[in-house]
C-alpha cells in the first residue's frame, strides 16, 4: 500500500539547471496534482491532470512543465531552475466524486542556489 | 489568488485548552476539506463537508460548515501534544485551493 510516491526526496540545483520530479500512485486515481509549499503561503497549485494524457495550469504554472503519459505517473519538470523555485513540492492524487480527499506524497525539498 | 482564507495564522495553546481555526470564502463552496500536516510531514486528509450547516465529529475534533456554505471551522477540545501541526482547509472544488493554514503549537 505505497499510495503516492515522490522521487527524489531532496535535491540541490544550481541556477539554470533542469530536473524532473517524479510522482507515482498505485491507487488507480484519475486526478493528480502538483503543489508547492512555501512558508506562510500554504499550498499553491502548479499544474494538475484529470486523466492520462491531459494536463492543465494551476495558480503558479510559470517555469514548470508537466506530463502524464501514464495514468499512474505525473512528472513535474523545471527547465531552467531559479532561486524562486526553492520550495517543498507535493504531489497528490484523488478519485473524482469521492469524499476521501487528496492523498499526498511525502514531498520533495528542492533548493536552487 | 487564494479562494479560501484561514485565521489565525498561528495559535499557541497550553495542553488541555481548546483550539479553533476558521476558514472563509467570498464565494459559495460546493464542499470544503480539512487536512492536517505534522511538522516535517505531508498533508493528511481529515474530513470533507458538503451540506449547509453540516457538523461532523472525530473524537475531540468538531468540524462545521456554515449555513451559507461560505465558512467553516475546526474545533479541537482539550488539545494534546499530538495535535501539533498545521491545519489547512481546502475548497471549493477540484482542483482544490488551500488556505494558508493555521499552525498549532501545544505547550505541555
Amino acid at each position: 500500500n505505497a499510495g503516492v510516491t515522490q522521487t527524489p526526496k531532496f535535491r540541490v540545483l544550481k541556477t539554470g539547471q533542469s530536473m524532473t520530479l517524479l510522482c507515482a500512485q498505485d491507487m488507480n486515481h484519475e486526478y493528480m496534482y502538483w503543489y508547492r509549499q512555501d512558508p506562510g503561503m500554504g499550498l499553491r497549485l502548479i499544474h494538475y491532470s484529470v486523466g492520462e494524457g491531459t494536463t492543465a495550469k494551476g495558480e503558479v504554472p510559470d517555469g514548470y512543465n508537466v506530463s502524464r503519459l501514464k495514468k499512474q505517473n505525473f512528472l513535474l519538470g523545471l527547465e531552467s531552475a531559479a532561486p524562486s523555485q526553492t520550495s517543498v513540492y507535493f504531489c497528490a492524487s484523488s478519485y473524482p466524486g469521492r469524499s476521501y480527499g487528496y492523498t499526498f506524497g511525502s514531498g520533495t525539498r528542492l533548493t536552487v542556489v | 489568488g487564494q479562494q479560501v482564507m484561514q485565521i489565525p495564522q498561528y495559535q499557541h495553546v497550553q495542553e488541555g485548552e481548546d483550539f479553533t481555526t476558521y476558514c472563509n470564502s467570498s464565494t459559495t463552496l460546493s464542499n470544503i476539506q480539512w487536512y492536517k500536516q505534522r511538522p516535517g510531514g505531508h498533508p493528511v486528509f481529515l474530513i470533507q463537508l458538503v451540506k449547509s450547516g453540516e457538523v461532523k465529529k472525530q473524537k475531540r475534533l468538531t468540524f462545521q460548515f456554515g449555513e451559507a456554505k461560505k465558512n467553516s471551522s475546526l474545533h479541537i477540545t482539550a488539545t494534546q501534544t499530538t495535535d501539533v501541526g498545521t491545519y489547512f482547509c481546502a475548497g471549493p472544488r477540484d482542483p482544490m485551493r488551500f488556505g494558508a493554514g493555521t499552525r498549532l503549537t501545544v505547550k505541555p
